[in-house]
């Protein structure tokens, strides 16, 4: 069956640390894969996008990778702040079909 | 430019009742999507409209519905509520139809069912 699966339950790290948030597939043959920021009692904001034939992509203090053999997209975020505590979520776009597929999302709590 | 929009915020119904929820996208986008957020099952699509014209569906059943206007806002519809649908229901717009396309979410709707 298909499936996406990121980082199980919580993530917790100290203010300044790197931030690696995981999102693995099974079943999938994504053409690319997006990274979006939900904050609660809000819709998610989208962060990131990466495409099949790029291993990685960067803005600002962001970075995504993505392997496709590994069928694994990581997600860091550096010099990490309290603001940036929020659920992350990774989206796929299959070359077939006509709509995303996301997981269940991470969620990152940045300690000061 | 104004955010996309969607109202109720919060709503509580009742097993057997139905619903119709509303969104209003971004001034020039005229695709809306639909998706329905549990804590168990994460985001889940619901279905796309664009043009008026339902391109892309969800596996939900047919209790689930929706349409889009002229003016590309988009409501759905959920009749005979069951206590599952209780959920976060997520809309997004984007300019153009297709999975290329950036999405951008309203803050949704909360549902409750009692």
């Amino acid at each position: 069956s298909q499936k996406i699966e990121q980082n199980s339950e919580a993530l917790n790290i100290q203010e300044g640390k790197t931030a690696t948030l995981t999102c693995n597939y099974t079943n999938y043959s994504p053409a690319y894969l997006q990274w979006y920021r939900q904050d609660p009692g809000r819709g998610p904001v989208f962060l990131l996008l990466i495409r099949e034939n790029e291993k990685e992509k960067r803005k600002e203090r962001l970075k995504v990778t993505f392997d496709t053999t590994l069928k694994q997209s990581l997600f860091h975020i550096t010099a990490s702040q309290p603001a940036d505590s929020a659920t992350y979520l990774c989206a796929l776009a299959p070359h077939t079909g006509n709509q995303f597929y996301f997981g269940t999302g991470t969620s990152l709590t940045v300690i000061p | 430019k104004a955010g996309v929009t969607q109202t109720p915020r919060y709503l509580i119904k009742t097993r057997g009742q139905q619903v119709t929820l509303s969104c209003s996208p971004i001034s020039g986008h005229r695709s809306v999507s639909w998706y329905q957020q549990t804590p168990g099952q994460g985001l889940q699509f619901l279905f796309e409209y664009f043009s008026e014209t339902q391109r892309n569906k969800g596996n939900f059943p047919g209790r689930f519905s929706g349409r889009q206007f002229s003016n590309s806002r988009s409501e759905m519809n959920v009749s005979t509520l069951e206590l599952g649908d209780s959920a976060l229901y997520l809309c997004a717009s984007s300019t153009l139809a297709g999975i290329q396309e950036t999405q951008y979410f309203g803050p949704g709707t909360r549902l409750l069912v009692l």
